[in-house]
């Protein structure tokens, strides 16, 4: 089984600042990763997909990076509205298809 | 407008069993393959099950194989996930989502209901 390991765990930032996300896998996973973004009682949202893509209705200040086993997302510019939990999940060696465990970005 | 509803989650005792139900609509249903996903209460997200657009296809994670089985009815639109022999460590917001990619699958989740709520407790 894959393991995804994200940091850091919280990342405190202010409106206006970049923030930068990490994702590692326990081994390659190409580029067969994605990224969600999940706000206090929603439903996870698709943002990026194949490590790089971005989901249908995305904002361009969402972009994803990396293969094999690092990824990075970047949220350009934070807008009130991305305070959230994010997760990466990867599609490479499946069953079971993996998550990590989440990145906390809140408000400084 | 795309959507996802899921229902049938309650309380029940450890052993006990429960089947939970997605109804989709604004898609053609038949044409994507489906996935329940579940989050423990304040935990991150744990991918359960996947069945292929005709049901011929079934996945499972390890904590649900054997216990759980993913069925879908495409006449009615619908996913199941037929649950038996609870444990506590069951309980959590189950969503269904639908895999992005069609046929075939891309194995990623862009459209989610909004979860029902399993409780396994005595």
């Amino acid at each position: 089984e894959i393991v995804l390991t994200q940091s850091p765990a919280t990342l405190s930032l202010s409106p206006g600042e970049k923030a930068t996300l990490s994702c590692r896998a326990s081994q390659s996973v190409s580029s067969f990763l994605a990224w969600y973004q999940q706000k206090p009682g929603q439903a996870p949202r698709l943002l990026i997909y194949d490590a790089s893509n971005r989901a249908a209705g995305i904002p361009a200040r969402f972009s994803g990076s990396g293969s094999g086993t690092d990824f990075t997302l970047t949220i350009s510019s934070l807008e009130p509205e991305d305070f959230a939990v994010y997760y990466c999940q990867q599609r490479s060696n499946w069953p079971p298809f993996t998550f990590g465990p989440g990145t906390k970005v809140d408000i400084k | 407008e795309v959507q996802l509803v899921e229902s049938g989650g309650v309380v029940v005792q450890p052993g006990g069993s429960l089947r939970l139900s997605c109804a989709a609509s604004g898609f053609t249903f038949d044409d994507y393959a489906m996935h329940w996903v579940r989050q423990a209460p304040g935990k991150g997200l744990e991918w359960v099950s996947l069945i292929s657009w005709d049901g011929g296809s079934t996945y499972y994670a390890g904590s649900a194989k054997g216990r759980f089985t993913i069925s879908r009815d495409n006449s009615k639109k619908s996913l199941y996930l037929q649950m038996n022999s609870l444990r506590t460590e069951d309980t959590a917001l189950y969503y269904c989502a639908k895999d992005k990619g069609g046929r075939p699958p891309d194995y990623y989740m862009d459209v989610w209901g909004k979860g029902t709520t399993v409780t396994v407790s005595s």
